[in-house]
Parts: C-alpha cells; sequence; structure tokens
C-alpha cells in the first residue's frame, strides 16, 4: 500500500524559514516523480512544484509564486521528499501536501502538514 | 484567481446526475489529454477520481465520468449518493506546470 507521511510543519514568522518532509514506502520511490501542492485555509489547491527521479534528471520546476524561495529535493536512499521553504510569507500559509504523480496528474496525496507564517 | 474556471457551487437530489465543469485555454486544458479531477470532503486529502480525461482509477466508482470537448472539461456524477457531497477540483497539464480549477462545492440535496 502506498503511503505518503509528511511532518516539519508548524509556526514560523514571516522571512523565516521552514523544512517539511515526506517519507513514501509501498512503491519505488527513486523512480517516482514527486510534487507538492498546498491549501490555503478556504481555499483551493495549488500546484507548487516538482522534482523528476534521477533517471529523468532529478530536476525541479516550480510555480511562480515560490520559485526562488522554495527548493524541493530527494534523498532515494531514505524514501524521502523535502520541501525547503526560505523568506516564508504570511501568504505561504497552507496545509502542504506530498504527491506522487504520473501523467499529468496526483494519485497519491499524504495526509498534508500544515504550515502558519504569521508574527 | 484560479487557472481553470469551474463554478462555485452544484448541487442535485440522490439519485439525479450532475455534471461540473472546468473551463481552461488552449495552453492547458484544450492542449493536453492530462486533465484530472479530484475529490475532498471536509478536513481530508484530496483522492484522484478521474485521470487523463476520463479514466477511472481503481476502486471509484462508474458512477464517475469524465470527457472533453475544446478547453472545456467535464465530471458527471451520475446517480448521485449523500456520501458524494464533496469539493471538487479539476487540474490540467500545462507544459511545465500544473494548474488547479478553484473547486467546486457539491450539495447533495
Amino acid at each position: 500500500e502506498v503511503q505518503l507521511v509528511e511532518s516539519g510543519g508548524g509556526l514560523v514568522k514571516p522571512g523565516g524559514s521552514l523544512r517539511l518532509s515526506c517519507a513514501a514506502s509501498g512503491f519505488t520511490f527513486s523512480n517516482a516523480w514527486m510534487n507538492w501542492v498546498r491549501q490555503a485555509p478556504g481555499k483551493g489547491l495549488e500546484w507548487v512544484g516538482r522534482i523528476r527521479p534521477k533517471t529523468d534528471g532529478g530536476t525541479t520546476d516550480y510555480a511562480a509564486p515560490v520559485k526562488g524561495r522554495f527548493t524541493i529535493s530527494r534523498d532515494d536512499s531514505k524514501n524521502t521528499l523535502y520541501l525547503q521553504m526560505n523568506s516564508l510569507k504570511t501568504e505561504d500559509t497552507a496545509v502542504y501536501y506530498c504527491t506522487t504523480y504520473d501523467r499529468g496528474y496526483f494519485d497519491c496525496w499524504g495526509q498534508g502538514a500544515q504550515v502558519t507564517v504569521s508574527s | 484567481q484560479s487557472a481553470l474556471t469551474q463554478p462555485p457551487s452544484a448541487s442535485g437530489s440522490p439519485g439525479q446526475s450532475v455534471t461540473i465543469s472546468c473551463t481552461g485555454t488552449s495552453s492547458d486544458v484544450g492542449g493536453y489529454n492530462y486533465v484530472s479531477w479530484y475529490q475532498q470532503h471536509p478536513g481530508k486529502a484530496p483522492k484522484l477520481m478521474i485521470h487523463e480525461v476520463s479514466k477511472r482509477p481503481s476502486g471509484v466508482p462508474d458512477r464517475f465520468s469524465g470527457s472533453k470537448s475544446g478547453n472545456t472539461a467535464s465530471l458527471t456524477v451520475s446517480g448521485l449518493q449523500a456520501e458524494d457531497e464533496a469539493d471538487y477540483y479539476c487540474s490540467s497539464y500545462a507544459g511545465n506546470n500544473i494548474v488547479f480549477g478553484g473547486g467546486t462545492k457539491l450539495t447533495v440535496l
């Protein structure tokens, strides 16, 4: 059974940093395209970014609102996905979901990690 | 403002059919057969219901179906049941990014 478990969420001040982790199991993580999707309180879903497997170059893409501030990485030896968030803004407050990805869709989702940016 | 346009709400009585639209452009919905739909109950993670316009993952009831015409995709829920009451989001591949609709709250009357 595919499982994705996010951790590392919390309260941080504007301008601060936070790193989320996503522990994956039940599939071959090293071959998987992985994404982060977020949802602000009472709002819709927003794609944050993705990372390709090393066999596809291991490269990343980001949504415009987070480009230059967020970094997605992976540790295939630990089956773990990361989201490093720097220069956080109040508008980054959201639940952040780790997802698997295949041919344009997000097939499995974690339970989400709450990130609150507030002074 | 979301990249894809969905009606904010839809409703139907048990047993009826409801269709939710999702309008984009030729750069997303119209340009690729990579439209997907997600169901989200309050406080829960989204769940994939339809991918690649009309394909249902294993375990999703065949009451859920998807289609596309030009720049507009649609999700149809037939034989509405109480448990179908939820928020529904469409999504489309758009080259180097993925775009979502603003979501539609489906109410089963």
